[in-house]
């Protein structure tokens, strides 16, 4: 089966420009995750939906960050405007919420922003 | 303590075995779970440990769960070169349908 597929893969652009990130998650999956890993630290948590249903997004930036999953299976991450700490890895991650909620991650999407 | 920590740094000859340990946070926590990441790749799952079991091996991976220390440990027996990669730890804590995650643990196989 396909995994989960991210795209971009690499981004590069200027401070205040905006930016979207993409992501499919394995089929049949109803938790979708976004990720965000800083060089040399594990990855944290920016949003989960369950199905289409933002259900934590506690740690969301939500002045310049965005994000949807329209009919609960592609989702999208935006920033807008980009600030030069945005620069970072971007993981989307997807499970089937049942016993022991393993998650699936995709290559990420690294952002620079300069 | 708040957060999953990990030592930053193992090295280890080809053939000898790794041990990676992580301490978490969240005596309740209902599963531990050990992540790969190669470079510029995403997380890999190589296993994972419900919080009644005290250890699982899956062929050449052991894992140790000390409940009470909240500790947790990674045996990789006969050490490829390549297993060289990031080995992150995390845990769910009770709750929560997300995982959290350590710092990670760089692993260093030398030939």
């Amino acid at each position: 089966e396909a995994g989960v597929v991210q795209s971009p893969r690499y981004k590069i652009i200027e401070k205040k420009q905006p930016v979207a990130f993409w992501c499919n998650p394995i089929s049949g999956h109803n938790t979708l995750y976004w990720y965000l890993q800083n060089l040399g630290q594990g990855p944290e948590l920016l949003i989960r939906y369950e199905n289409e249903e933002a259900v934590d997004d506690s740690q969301l930036p939500k002045d310049r960050f965005s994000a949807e999953r329209l009919k609960g299976v592609d989702s999208t991450l935006k920033i807008q405007p980009a600030e030069l700490g945005d620069s970072a890895v971007y993981l989307c991650a997807s499970s089937y919420s049942s016993g022991a909620n393993v998650l699936t991650f995709g290559a990420g999407s690294r952002l620079t922003v300069l | 303590g708040e957060d999953v920590e990990q030592s930053l740094f193992l090295s280890v000859r080809e053939g000898d075995s790794s041990v990676i340990n992580c301490t978490y946070t969240d005596s309740s926590s209902t599963y531990l779970y050990w992540y790969k990441q190669e470079p510029g790749a995403g997380l890999q799952l190589l296993t994972y440990i419900f919080s009644n079991m005290d250890m699982k091996q899956d062929q050449r991976l052991t894992v140790l769960l000390n409940k009470k220390d909240k500790h947790l440990s990674l045996r990789i027996a006969d050490t490829q070169t390549g297993d060289s990669a990031i080995y992150f730890c995390a845990e769910r804590k009770t709750g929560a349908n997300n995982l959290f995650f350590g710092t990670g643990t760089r692993l260093t196989v030398i030939p």
